[in-house]
């Protein structure tokens, strides 16, 4: 059973700080990977995707993936109260290209 | 990217009914997904649905309660039949463009 595991928070960081969200992943196969946000009561959006060892820089985000140790994070830099939001790290699931979701971890920025 | 609809965008029904959502996407995708999120829990995939084939079920679900339709690319439809206040629940579904899944906006069930 393929297994993503978040710690589901909630973490809560000062407005302008870095926000660490962190995922670990149990196939060691899986190459793709993930990072949506979701909004209460809205549907997942995608923010990063990674498919590397190393950094992947997007604007204020950043996704880290070692595969070595299963291990993908996201952070956020300068945090704002709008990224407070539930964050899914995903890990593609196998040949059908579905998607294995963790929990989530619920970020709240406070101003 | 991929932009995705879906119809209803919420409902409530009485047990023992049966909803038909549909979901549509702008590009021809070959794989589509449907997903249910229960409140407060992450994503769980219901069923894979390919044009031309019959869908395929994850452990927990089956074709009688289920039952979907990939009639094209860009298409798919999910039926939650008989229903119990159990099934009350957000129903996704997603299309997989360029490697990526996008999903649709989703549709929120309550069930009697």
């Amino acid at each position: 059973q393929k297994e993503v595991e978040q710690n589901s928070g909630p973490l809560s960081v000062p407005e302008g700080a870095i926000a660490s969200l962190n995922c670990t992943y149990s196939d060691r196969g899986s190459q793709s990977f993930f990072w949506y946000r979701q909004y209460s009561g809205k549907s997942p959006e995608l923010i990063m995707s990674i498919y590397s060892n190393g950094d992947k820089e997007d604007g204020r985000f950043t996704a880290q993936l070692n595969k070595a140790s299963q291990y993908v994070s996201l952070l956020i830099r300068d945090s704002q109260p709008s990224d407070s939001a539930t964050y899914l790290c995903a890990v593609n699931g196998g040949s059908q290209g579905n998607l294995i979701f963790g929990k989530g971890t619920k970020l709240s920025v406070k101003p | 990217s991929a932009v995705i609809s879906q119809k209803p965008s919420r409902d409530i029904c009485q047990r023992g009914t049966s909803l038909t959502i549909q979901c549509q996407v702008d590009s021809q995708v070959t794989m589509m997904f449907w997903y249910r999120q229960q409140p407060g829990q992450s994503l769980t995939l219901i069923a894979t649905a390919n044009q031309g084939s019959e869908a395929t079920y994850e452990s927990g679900f089956v074709i009688d309660k289920f039952p979907i339709s990939r009639p094209n690319l860009t298409f798919s439809t999910l039926t939650v039949s008989n229903m119990s206040p159990e099934d009350s629940s957000i129903y996704l579904c997603s299309g997989s463009f360029m490697n990526t899944q996008y999903f649709g906006p989703g549709t929120r069930l309550t069930v009697l």
